[in-house]
């Protein structure tokens, strides 16, 4: 079973960049889509965006200004980063496995959510 | 953007009890796109359901999903005391795809 675990700072300054990557744990990007949700208080589970294998994104409108989903050349870990903070950013970021569907997607499994907090 | 409302906001059940969740989506869509999610305090969420009515792997069968159109349902068939948490639907319909506000299914 893929396992996955985000890392990066758990606090950026405002207007930076907050950075995270995930790994995946048998190393293997395969045929799926991946991708970044947040969870804040204020608006729940948000969906941030989607990488494929072969490396097509699609983003949230409501983010696509300054979002960027990469995958490394090793592909065994995928990354987020996110410009221009606020405070609105701060949030639980999980990463998740979507399907090898572009069209239909559900997550599973999840990382377990790292703390994102945005201070100045 | 799909809106997914989900009802009621709390669900207050004794364990061995029936639970029924309702989500609404704001515009009709195939049953393939909704997934229904389940998540404890401090833990990221788990995939219940996908495709409205599938059980994601190792979920118990007194899960079950149906639904289709605007309306969909998870139902609990007899709530064991590990079942209660928030849950949330999803669908992937039109992107971006969106999360209902989930339902917290608490102990009475």
């Amino acid at each position: 079973q893929v396992q996955l675990q985000e890392s990066g700072p758990g606090l950026v300054k405002t207007s930076e960049t907050l950075s995270l990557t995930c790994a995946i744990s048998d190393g293997s990007i395969g045929n799926y889509h991946w991708n970044w949700i947040r969870q804040s208080p204020g608006k729940g589970l948000e969906w941030i965006g989607q990488i494929s294998a072969s490396g097509s994104t699609d983003y949230n409108p409501s983010l696509k200004s300054r979002v960027a989903i990469s995958v490394d050349a090793s592909k065994t870990h995928f990354s987020l980063k996110l410009s221009s903070v606020t405070a609105a950013d701060t949030a639980i970021y999980y990463c998740a496995r979507g399907t090898t569907s572009h069209y239909v997607s559900w997550f599973d499994p999840w990382g377990q959510g790292t703390l994102v907090t945005v201070s100045s | 953007e799909f809106v997914l409302t989900q009802s009621p906001g709390t669900l207050s059940l004794s364990p061995g009890e029936r639970a029924t969740l309702s989500c609404r989506a704001s515009q009709s869509f195939s049953d393939v796109y909704l997934a229904w999610y389940q998540q404890k305090p401090g833990q990221a969420p788990r995939l219940l359901i996908y495709g409205a009515s599938n059980r994601a792997t190792g979920i118990p069968d007194r899960f079950s999903g149906s639904g289709s159109g605007t309306d969909f349902t998870l139902t609990i068939s007899r709530l064991e005391p590990e079942d209660f948490a928030v849950y949330y639907c999803q669908q992937s319909a039109s992107s971006p795809w969106t999360f209902g506000q989930g339902t917290k299914v608490e102990i009475k």
